[in-house]
């Protein structure tokens, strides 16, 4: 079965650059959330957008933007990177934008800042 | 939103079952109970959901007492496989839709 696709799976940047993730949603699903999950830390959740209108948001730094295209796949955007920032960053993807509703998760992208 | 406590780790052997208590007391009426679990540098996965009494898949069961203010996740006979980190997570489908990871419980199995 398909499953969330998220590019690239690595990406390296230095201080002060900027970063864009893209992340490609299970077919017919019309939810997508991004989570961001440091180092020995647990997911925190960032941002969420349900038939490409935001839908909720969570501890996003206003570096960080984000928006889901026609085709539902969505796109993180991060600038003025800072070393904080390493993470791996996970997409997931639902069908219906409810609690309830089971969160496929993509494999992640691994984010260096150095 | 509603808080969880889980014990911070747990070990245990192959072939046993395991059984991760959350406890949740101020768990409101429309909340549902969900349980995900993680491996090392992958994404969470959904286990299991429940919103009274007892649920079973394929994995796993969820046993939830008449007031809800506490579930329990039970493994039967785990193996290796199965180290990694259960997330409790609480919440209804009117106050948002994300989750809200609290600190999850690390199961290490072991021979």
């Amino acid at each position: 079965a398909a499953g969330v696709i998220q590019s690239p799976r690595h990406l390296i940047k230095e201080k002060r650059e900027t970063a864009t993730l893209k992340c490609y949603p299970i077919p017919r699903h019309d939810t997508v959330y991004w989570y961001q999950q440091g180092p020995g830390q647990d997911p925190q959740f960032l941002i969420s957008f349900y038939e490409k209108m935001q839908s909720d948001k969570g501890s996003i730094p206003d570096r960080f933007s984000a928006q889901q295209f026609s085709d539902y796949h969505s796109e993180l955007n991060m600038s003025s990177l800072e070393l904080g920032d390493s993470a791996l960053y996970f997409c997931a993807s639902s069908l219906g934008a409810q609690f309830s509703n089971e969160q496929f998760f993509g494999p992640g992208t691994r984010l260096t800042v150095l | 939103l509603a808080k969880t406590t889980q014990p911070i780790s747990m070990d245990s052997y192959e072939g046993q079952e395991v059984n991760i208590t959350c406890s949740h007391n101020n768990i409101a009426t429309n909340d549902y109970i969900t349980w995900y679990q993680q491996f090392p540098s992958q994404g969470p996965r959904f286990i299991i959901q429940g919103y009274k009494t007892k649920v079973t898949n394929e994995v796993a069961s969820l046993f939830i007492p008449a007031d809800r203010k506490s579930s329990t996740l039970s493994l039967p006979r785990v193996s290796l496989s199965d180290t990694a980190v259960y997330y409790c997570l609480v919440g209804d489908n009117n106050s948002g839709y994300a989750l809200n990871f609290g600190k999850g419980t690390s199961l290490l199995v072991t021979p």
